[in-house]
C-alpha cells in the first residue's frame, strides 16, 4: 500500500516562532497533497491544496501569509505555520494524492500534534 | 460546507454487523462515495469507496442506494479494533474532500 510520513510527529514551540512540517510519500509519487488541521473532538478542516511546482490554493479563511506551503518535488510537501500563537495549537493532517490507473486515491499521513506555548 | 450527513455515534457489540449510514443527497453523478475512519491522534485510514454499485473489500461492504442519495457502510463483525470515527465523503472532481461530523462507533465487548 501507499505510504505518507509526517515529520514530526509532535512538536512544541514558543510563541512568535516559526514551526515546518514536512509531509512525505515514501512510495509513490503526487503531484498533489492536501493540509488538514484538527482540532480536538472535531472533524479534518481542508486548509489547502498543495500542487508540486506552482502556489499553494488556500481554503477560504485560511491565511496563506500565516500558513506557507511549498511542494518542491513530487514526494515532499512542506507546511510552516509562521509566528504562530497558541491559538495555532492543532493537529496537522496532510494527504498525498496518489496517481495513475483509472482512479485517483488519496492516502493519509500520521500527523502532527503542534502545541503553542 | 460538508455534502454528508452521518449521525454523531452509534454503539456495537462485539462481533455483531454494524451498518453506518450515511446520507448524500445532493451527490452529482461524477462524485465517488468514499469512507474513511479515524482512530485517536492518527490520520484517517481509507476503509472503501465507490459510485453506483455495490463494493466489498476485506475491510468492509458498502452498499449504495439505487438513487445514489444514501449509502451505507457495512462492518460485518465489529471488534475492539473497530472502534473510530467513520467519515463518509463525497470525492468530486477537484479531488478535495471535504469532511462531515463522522459518526463515532463504540464496541462494546
Amino acid at each position: 500500500g501507499a505510504v505518507v510520513s509526517q515529520h514530526p510527529s509532535r512538536v512544541i514551540c514558543k510563541s512568535g516562532t516559526s514551526v515546518k512540517i514536512e509531509c512525505r510519500s515514501l512510495d509513490f509519487q503526487a503531484t498533489t497533497m492536501f493540509w488538514y488541521r484538527q482540532f480536538p473532538k472535531k472533524s479534518l478542516m481542508l486548509m489547502a491544496t498543495s500542487n508540486e511546482g506552482s502556489k499553494a490554493t488556500y481554503e477560504q479563511g485560511v491565511e496563506k501569509d500565516k500558513f506557507l506551503i511549498n511542494h518542491a518535488s513530487l514526494t515532499l510537501s512542506t507546511l510552516t505555520v509562521t509566528s504562530a500563537h497558541p491559538e495555532d495549537s492543532s493537529f496537522y493532517i496532510c494527504s498525498a494524492r496518489k496517481e495513475g490507473g483509472l482512479y485517483y486515491e488519496q492516502y493519509f499521513g500520521p500527523g502532527t500534534r503542534l502545541t503553542v506555548t | 460546507d460538508a455534502k454528508t450527513t452521518q449521525p454523531n455515534s452509534m454503539e456495537s457489540n462485539e462481533e455483531e454487523p454494524v451498518h453506518l449510514p450515511c446520507n448524500h443527497s445532493t451527490i452529482s453523478g461524477t462524485d465517488y462515495i468514499h469512507w474513511y475512519r479515524q482512530l485517536p491522534s492518527q490520520g484517517p485510514e481509507y476503509v472503501i469507496h465507490g459510485l453506483t454499485s455495490n463494493v466489498n473489500n476485506r475491510m468492509a461492504s458498502l452498499a449504495i442506494a439505487e438513487d445514489r442519495k444514501s449509502s451505507t457502510l457495512i462492518l460485518h463483525r465489529a471488534t475492539l479494533r473497530d472502534a473510530a470515527v467513520y467519515y463518509c465523503i463525497l470525492r468530486d472532481r477537484t479531488y478535495k474532500y471535504i469532511f462531515g461530523t463522522g459518526t463515532r462507533l463504540k464496541v462494546l465487548a
